[in-house]
């Protein structure tokens, strides 16, 4: 079956990278997710990574994938006290494009 | 270039009433995807639509539960004699196609309360 699981809480020091790990069941997912959800907001889509890709990055976010492993990671370098949200990891599922989402980790960075 | 538009924002129903939540993709889409979230949890997959058809009702419950994308105007997710259980946040998210685009662009959110 379809499952995404993540850590539920990560705190961290301002300036300090953040690390957001995620792992997932479905071996044929075409595409990960990474979003944010700050309080009483929506999913806003931070950034996704195509299954034949190991890496990308873009600005303070890398995205690492281990394919063999099921294992996603969001980086976030220079965490500031702007990125506290929770994040949602995501896969991609089926023939449809649903999303298959994570609980979520919830990111608190100390100033 | 507007985004998701969901309304309304904050809904309170009484148990047993009908909660009719809207969707306005953003502007050129014409696929739309309802999720749910409950208190403390991830988002939960309830329905694809792309315009005039239901592609995929997989995630929603079996009663009470409805949704439609009419070829004019916004899409429509219907809970009909509300329970206490259906307080969540529900999101819509909307693609330029279905299987053809990587990137799922989510509303605001409806926050349905019943008491």
């Amino acid at each position: 079956g379809e499952d995404v699981e993540q850590s539920l809480f990560l705190s961290v020091r301002e300036g300090d990278s953040s690390v957001i790990n995620c792992t997932y069941t479905d071996s044929s997912s075409t595409y990960l997710y990474w979003y944010k959800q700050e309080p009483g907001a929506g999913l806003q889509l931070l950034t996704y990574i195509f299954s034949n890709m190991d890496m990308k990055q873009d600005q303070r976010l890398t995205v690492l994938l281990n394919k063999k492993d099921k294992h996603l990671s969001l980086r976030i370098a220079d965490t500031q006290t702007g990125d506290s949200a929770i994040y949602f990891c995501a896969e991609r599922s089926g023939n449809t494009g649903k999303l298959i989402f994570g609980q979520g980790t919830t990111l608190q960075v100390k100033p | 270039n507007a985004g998701v538009m969901q309304n309304p924002r904050h809904l309170v129903r009484r148990r047993g009433q009908e909660a009719r939540l809207r969707c306005s993709p953003m502007k050129g889409h014409s696929h739309v995807y309802w999720y749910r979230q409950l208190p403390e949890e991830g988002l939960k997959f309830m329905v694809y639509l792309q315009k005039e058809n239901i592609i995929d009702e997989s995630g929603m419950p079996k009663e009470r539960f409805s949704a439609e994308f009419p070829k004019e105007g916004p899409s429509i997710l219907r809970i009909q004699q509300v329970v206490r259980g259906d307080s969540a946040a529900y999101f819509c998210a909307s693609a330029p196609s279905g299987t053809g685009s990587a990137e799922q662009y989510f509303g605001p959110g409806t926050r349905l309360t019943v008491t």
